[in-house]
């Protein structure tokens, strides 16, 4: 069992707010990653980190924005909730296997609504 | 660009029945496969994954999946379903140098009737 949490799992906000998602992971992974997961879509990679003081733009463009100060730990922030934020939250992360094939491990996700 | 399909969106499947659910890649020399199956409310479990070698792998919980290079697939396979395998299922796909991006499919729901 992979140990990578999120908090929350459910966040209800206002449009306007300020929101941080947080992810933790205890396995010293130096990769980690943020994804979007609309309902009967697929997953969108939004930001990635090959390790601390890293971060990088995924596929899908976001407002949100990430820090990576420590290993185990790589927030995410929307600096002003909208009601198109409104979506799961994926965080993930791996190990530096090389060039790709290293598997992800996967939080349980946060469920945002912005109302 | 790398792209994942899974033209299933929905399957039903009895339980004790076997299951296949299908996944197509895009073409690239070196590709890394994955299943990752998706409980309501949890997050992806890797199922199993494809590096290279034997082209029949096994993962957890009875799963198979076959590479077939010549027809771009990564198929996943259960000799029988049980009632607890109803789930969302996703294939993705990396690539060497894409620094472990993975791409994923939209993912088929099985449902499992008893």
């Amino acid at each position: 069992e992979a140990d990578i949490y999120q908090t929350p799992r459910y966040l209800v906000i206002g449009t306007g707010k300020k929101i941080t998602l947080e992810c933790s992971q205890t396995m010293g992974h130096d990769k980690m990653y943020w994804y979007q997961q609309d309902p009967g879509m697929e997953l969108h990679l939004i930001h990635y980190s090959y390790g601390v003081n890293s971060t990088e733009k995924g596929d899908l463009s976001s407002e949100s924005t990430v820090s990576r100060i420590r290993t185990e730990h790589f927030p995410l922030t929307l600096e002003s909730a909208r009601p198109s934020h409104t979506s799961q939250y994926l965080c993930a992360s791996s190990e530096y296997i090389g060039q790709g094939g290293s598997p992800l491990h996967f939080g349980n996700g946060t469920r945002l609504t912005v109302t | 660009a790398q792209s994942v399909t899974q033209p299933d969106i929905h399957i039903t499947v009895s339980e004790g029945a076997s299951l296949e659910l299908r996944c197509n890649y895009s073409y690239g020399a070196t590709p890394y496969l994955f299943w990752y199956v998706q409980s309501p409310g949890q997050g992806l479990q890797l199922l199993l994954k494809y590096f290279s070698g034997d082209t029949l792998v096994q993962g957890i919980k009875g799963f198979e999946a076959e590479f077939k290079r010549s027809q771009s697939s990564f198929n996943l396979r259960k000799p029988s379903v049980h009632w607890s395998d109803a789930a969302e299922y996703f294939c993705a796909v990396a690539y060497t140098g894409t620094a472990s991006k993975l791409t994923f499919g939209t993912g088929t729901r099985l449902q499992v009737t008893l």
